[in-house]
């Protein structure tokens, strides 16, 4: 059964950088789409990009525009989210999910990993 | 972005009952709307896709419906293992956007 493996929880300093990963264990990767997605502490899931590894190139709402970069590996079958100038605010769960199509719905996510800003 | 507003927040209901939750869109999205449970300390799950399909391996006691502004998950007799935060996704514009979630209590 196709699984998604993320990296262990962080704890970071405020104005530092994170970088989390997320394995695919699927027979199929570069033509699936990846996407991040954040719950931050009693508050509702925000999405924060996308990727589609054969296009190489992520996409992100304006909101994490210059913040987020997303990126794939396609020989080790990871996603990776990297966010930088972490504030305060951006303490949450971070979830990596698998597209059930390009459209946009998430069929497949990975158990999560908690980022702590914290000073 | 479209805003998504799910009513009502949280409910509590008792084993048996039919429970439902509506999603409000900001603006018309079609059909282009999916469904997640989120038990405690867990990922969210997708339920349901375009408004009203079941995702394989749901029960069937879970329903959608709606199209354009107004959409609705229906649970017809909640089970135990139904406690959960339930989000709606509209996926019609690709700055995907969630409701805020209904909290389901037994």
């Amino acid at each position: 059964q196709e699984q998604l493996v993320q990296s262990g929880a962080e704890v970071k300093r405020p104005g530092s950088s994170v970088k989390v990963s997320c394995k695919a264990s699927g027979d199929t990767f570069i033509d699936n789409v990846f996407h991040w997605v954040r719950q931050a502490p009693g508050h509702g899931l925000e999405w924060m990009g996308r990727i589609i590894p054969y296009i190489e190139e992520g996409e992100n709402p304006q909101t994490f525009q210059g913040r987020v970069t997303i990126t794939a590996d396609e020989l080790t079958k990871t996603v990776y989210m990297e966010m930088t100038s972490l504030r305060f605010d951006d303490t949450a769960v971070y979830y990596c999910a698998r597209g059930r199509t390009y459209l946009g719905e998430m069929a497949v996510w990975g158990q999560g990993t908690p980022v702590i800003v914290s000073s | 972005a479209i805003q998504l507003t799910q009513s009502p927040s949280s409910l509590s209901a008792s084993i048996g009952d039919t429970v439902s939750i509506t999603c409000r869109a900001s603006q018309g999205i079609s059909n282009a709307l999916a469904w997640y449970q989120q038990r405690p300390g867990k990922p969210p799950k997708l339920l349901i896709t375009d408004a009203s399909s079941l995702e394989a391996g749901i029960p069937l006691r879970f329903s959608g419906s709606g199209s354009g502004t107004d959409f609705t998950l229906t649970i017809n007799g909640l089970q135990p293992e139904d406690l959960a935060v339930y989000s709606c996704q509209q996926y019609h514009i690709m700055a995907l956007t969630f409701g805020g979630g209904t909290k389901v209590e037994i």
